[in-house]
């Protein structure tokens, strides 16, 4: 069964500091990728997913992810943060058919002015 | 349009209260997901229903009864909770089973007294 590993729990930025989440999975196979945004009081929402083809893939609010499958990676990337990406930030996968969607424990982002 | 919604937003219930968690979706998705979400953790997959069919059940207890009325609802029946079931739940749908993205609720809140 596949697993995700998020080694950062808690993270804490000033604002426009750079920000990368790191997220790790160990699975043989292939497998599809997310990143899911909950911000205080709401809901998932999804960020950015790979699937296949280009391994830079950009999601919404300027956030991006690089799948490396050398080292069953996939991190989070933002260039310069603001005060309203202050949430937790879920990484998912995902391995074909019938199975589940296996999200990693999360790492919570403060950004402080 | 990507919307799950989901009533009631808030429960609280005593132990030996009958309730019912809704669940709808109109993107024609054919795959909704119960999970369970406590507070700062990820979300823990219950049930996969596919096609109106129950084709997951994480080994949770009966007294969580999901039920697939249409395609496009979803009803999770709750009996006889206890404290520890207090949580966030939420629902999720995606076109398949398959690698297709999930899409969630913004859940409902419950308390079990």
């Amino acid at each position: 069964a596949q697993s995700v590993s998020q080694h950062n729990h808690h993270v804490i930025l000033s604002e426009a500091a750079s920000l990368e989440l790191g997220c790790n999975y160990s699975y043989g196979g292939t497998v599809n990728l997310f990143w899911y945004v909950q911000y205080p009081g709401q809901h998932l929402q999804l960020l950015l997913k790979y699937f296949s083809g280009d391994p830079l893939v950009k999601g919404i609010k300027g956030f991006e992810a690089e799948f490396i499958k050398s080292k069953f990676s996939f991190n989070l990337r933002k260039p310069s943060v603001q005060w309203s990406d202050t949430a937790e930030y879920f990484c998912a996968v995902k391995a074909p058919g019938n199975t589940p969607l296996v999200f990693g424990k999360g790492t919570r982002l403060s950004v402080i002015a | 349009d990507t919307e799950v919604t989901q009533t009631p937003k808030h429960l609280v219930m005593g132990m030996t209260n009958k309730k019912s968690l809704k669940c709808e979706q109109h993107m024609g998705h054919r795959a909704m997901y119960w999970y369970k979400q406590k507070a700062k953790k990820p979300p823990e997959l219950m049930f996969v229903y596919s096609y109106e069919k129950l084709s997951i059940n994480e080994s949770v207890p009966s007294r969580f009864s999901p039920e697939c009325p249409n395609s496009s609802l979803l009803n999770l029946h709750l009996h006889a909770l206890q404290p520890e079931d207090s949580a966030l739940y939420l629902c999720a749908s995606s076109q398949q089973t398959g690698e297709e993205t999930q899409y969630f609720g913004p859940g409902t809140r419950l308390l079990v007294l």
